[in-house]
């Protein structure tokens, strides 16, 4: 069974700090999808980045950047100098190949103080 | 592009009631899955919807069901309402080529069971 576990379940930083946002999968599939979500109090959920199992390069995409390393079954999201516009509840999730299907985590609730 | 649209955006109903929830997605999309969000079990996955046909379905009992129609818009129904089906409803939209499993989500409908 496919199961993604985010265990902080709040954050709360000053604005200008970095933070990391964990992310911790199983599955048994060796073809499988990674995705982050932000989710602003409107509660649509923001599509943010999407990784397959067979790319482990890092990304970056201005202050936000994602570590993927299959060893550990981890994808890590950080935001460098946060903003309070960053303040969202984030979400982490898992599909198998050829399903839409996502299984998600159980979401960090970000703050980030002025 | 228009994207995902969910409707109606809030409701409110009694137990025992029944409700339905429609959902556009976007244009040329043919798979329409649903969510539910609730603050105890957080994002789970009701079903998958692909050409009017069920793809996939989540642990929900028979009380949860859906369909979808030609111009692939989809309803889903709930059927003898319990206050534990009081939720966010998100509907997400995949297309047919592209990103893989990646879907777009629509803003909810909060249905609230008093």
């Amino acid at each position: 069974a496919q199961k993604v576990t985010q265990a902080q379940t709040e954050i709360s930083v000053v604005e200008k700090e970095d933070v990391t946002l964990d992310c911790v999968y199983e599955t048994r599939d060796t073809t499988y999808y990674l995705f982050w979500y932000k989710q602003p109090p409107s509660g649509e959920l923001v599509f943010l980045i999407r990784r397959n199992s067979f790319d482990e390069q890092n990304e970056i995409s201005g202050r936000y950047s994602w570590n993927f390393q299959k060893s550990t079954s981890s994808f890590n999201f950080t935001i460098t100098a946060s903003q309070v516009v960053d303040s969202a509840v984030y979400f982490c999730a898992l599909s198998e190949e050829g399903a839409q299907k996502l299984v998600f985590g159980q979401g960090t609730r970000l703050t980030i103080n002025p | 592009k228009a994207g995902v649209t969910q409707t109606p955006r809030y409701l409110i109903k009694t137990r025992g009631q029944q409700v339905t929830l429609s959902c556009s997605p976007i244009s040329g999309h043919r798979s329409v899955s649903w969510y539910q969000q609730t603050p105890g079990q957080g994002l789970q996955f009701l079903f998958e919807y692909f050409s009017e046909t069920q793809r996939n379905k989540g642990n929900f009992p028979g009380r949860f069901s859906g369909r979808q129609f030609s111009n692939s818009r989809s309803e889903m129904n709930v059927s003898t309402l319990e206050l534990g089906d009081s939720a966010l409803y998100l509907c997400a939209s995949s297309p047919p080529v592209g990103v893989r499993g990646q879907q777009f989500f629509g803003p909810g409908t909060r249905l609230t069971v008093l």
